[in-house]
């Protein structure tokens, strides 16, 4: 059982570029997120999906798509990076009846 | 929305001494509640949750933390500071496990 699986762990961009952070969950949950940790900011969230096919933004979610095609599978596109973008990045999931899972964070550069 | 609020960014205690981490709730329908903890360089890793059960919650590393409705708080305490306690806590609410609001955080530094 691997939980909530998010790649890359590491990521350098030069401004401009696109990238797609992937995060998969094996644990049937409906609910899947992407939240951005900054110092001082605490966890603020970009994206929110309560299942195939739907999505709805979050606090922050300039800059940034989501699309939920399958129940496993929620990847983040940073359309065009900027250093504005600079962040570590959770996917996190959830369920009836459970907390928040996390998985293991990207910490993204963008120069 | 819910929200959740976390008073002081950063809590300061001595070893052995009482650890009070203060987190406040707005929620119109019983909440669910966590606490979670982040290391440095690190993801975050459940420390307890309330679910409607008791309103005394017992988590790991001898943390607890008390629901109380009539203050919309849920304030983690531990009765004695160690070293390792020192890290970031997140208070988390979830009114109906569909979506997740977190507090700003709270650092807890510990001084020998």
């Amino acid at each position: 059982n691997a939980g909530v699986t998010q790649t890359p762990k590491f990521q350098v961009l030069k401004t401009g570029q696109s990238m797609t952070l992937q995060c998969a969950q094996d644990m049937n949950h409906e609910y899947m997120s992407w939240y951005r940790q900054d110092p001082g900011m605490g966890l603020r969230l970009i994206h929110y999906s309560v299942g195939a096919g739907i999505t709805d933004q979050g606090e922050v979610p300039n800059g940034y798509n989501v699309s939920r095609s399958t129940t496993e599978d929620f990847p983040l596109r940073l359309l065009s990076a900027a250093p504005s973008q600079t962040s570590v990045y959770f996917c996190v999931t959830g369920g009836v009846d459970t907390e928040a899972f996390f998985g293991q964070g990207t910490r993204l550069t963008v120069v | 929305a819910q929200s959740v609020t976390q008073l002081g960014s950063h809590v300061s205690v001595s070893e052995g001494a009482l650890v009070l981490l203060r987190c406040n709730y707005s929620s119109s329908v019983p909440p669910y509640l966590f606490w979670y903890v982040q290391y440095p360089n690190q993801g975050l890793q459940l420390l307890l949750k309330y679910t409607s059960a008791a309103t005394l919650v017992k988590g790991i590393n001898g943390f607890e933390a008390e629901f109380k409705k009539s203050e919309t708080s849920f304030h983690l305490t531990k009765p004695s500071a160690h070293m390792s306690d020192a890290a970031e806590y997140f208070c988390a609410v979830s009114d109906n496990f569909n979506k997740f609001y977190f507090g700003s955080g709270t650092k807890l530094n510990v001084k020998p």
